[in-house]
């Protein structure tokens, strides 16, 4: 299997657009993280999935934030409208299970919001 | 709460020194405790885990062991490469509402090893 895959690898926008992360899972796994990575705040869990079902939205950061998992295989981070301090890391993962399962991560994508 | 508390980085190291990142945690109940390490410009992969008091787990020369008694999953390793030089980040799983789990992380630790 490939691994965790996200697009874009990179994304450089401007103040007040939309900005779509994208994150396809193992497949076979069940579950799947968003996580944002910052200097300040370290590795924050955003938001799980399971079988496309969100479980805990309770790390999102506020409205601006959105997520969405339409089908196994395929899963999406909105921020609408972005700001600066949105810049981060953004990591998706996924799992087999919970608890002492290993979760997988994918390579991340660095938002940079000027 | 749960939490997990690691010690500041980074830690610098000259090859074939002995490592050791402490890793301390609060927790209700009997969590799984984890090691993931982070290499630049990647995402975390898992290092080794316990499940259970008193568990060793170990992976790549690197061990660590699940002290229930002091709260404690330290992570060593005996001879350390200029590739181990990563992030290594403390984990654990609490449950949470719903029959489900919930991982966090500690700050992370930054390594770096000079031949």
């Amino acid at each position: 299997d490939a691994g965790v895959i996200q697009s874009p690898r990179h994304e450089v926008t401007e103040m007040g657009q939309e900005v779509t992360l994208r994150c396809k899972p193992i497949s076979g796994h069940d579950y799947l993280f968003w996580y944002r990575q910052t200097m300040m705040r370290g590795l924050e869990l955003l938001i799980y999935f399971n079988n496309n079902v969100p479980i805990d939205d309770s790390g999102m950061p506020e409205d601006r934030f959105s997520a969405k998992m339409p089908n196994a295989s395929f899963s999406t981070l909105k921020i609408q409208p972005s700001e600066p301090r949105d810049s981060a890391v953004y990591f998706c993962a996924s799992s087999l299970g919970q608890g002492e399962y290993e979760q997988y991560f994918g390579p991340g994508t660095r938002l940079t919001v000027t | 709460g749960n939490s997990v508390t690691q010690m500041e980085g980074p830690v610098t190291l000259s090859e074939e020194a002995f490592l050791t990142i402490n890793c301390t945690y609060t927790a209700t109940g009997y969590p799984s405790l984890f090691w993931y390490v982070q290499y630049p410009g990647e995402g975390l992969q898992l290092l080794l885990k316990a499940t259970k008091a008193d568990d060793k787990g170990s992976n790549k020369g690197f061990e660590a062991t699940y002290r229930k008694e002091t709260t404690s999953f330290h992570l060593e390793k005996g001879s350390v490469q200029v590739s181990d030089s990563a992030v290594y980040f403390c984990a654990l799983t609490y449950p949470f509402s719903g029959g489900y789990n919930k991982l966090i992380f500690g700050a992370g630790t930054r390594l770096a090893v000079h031949p």
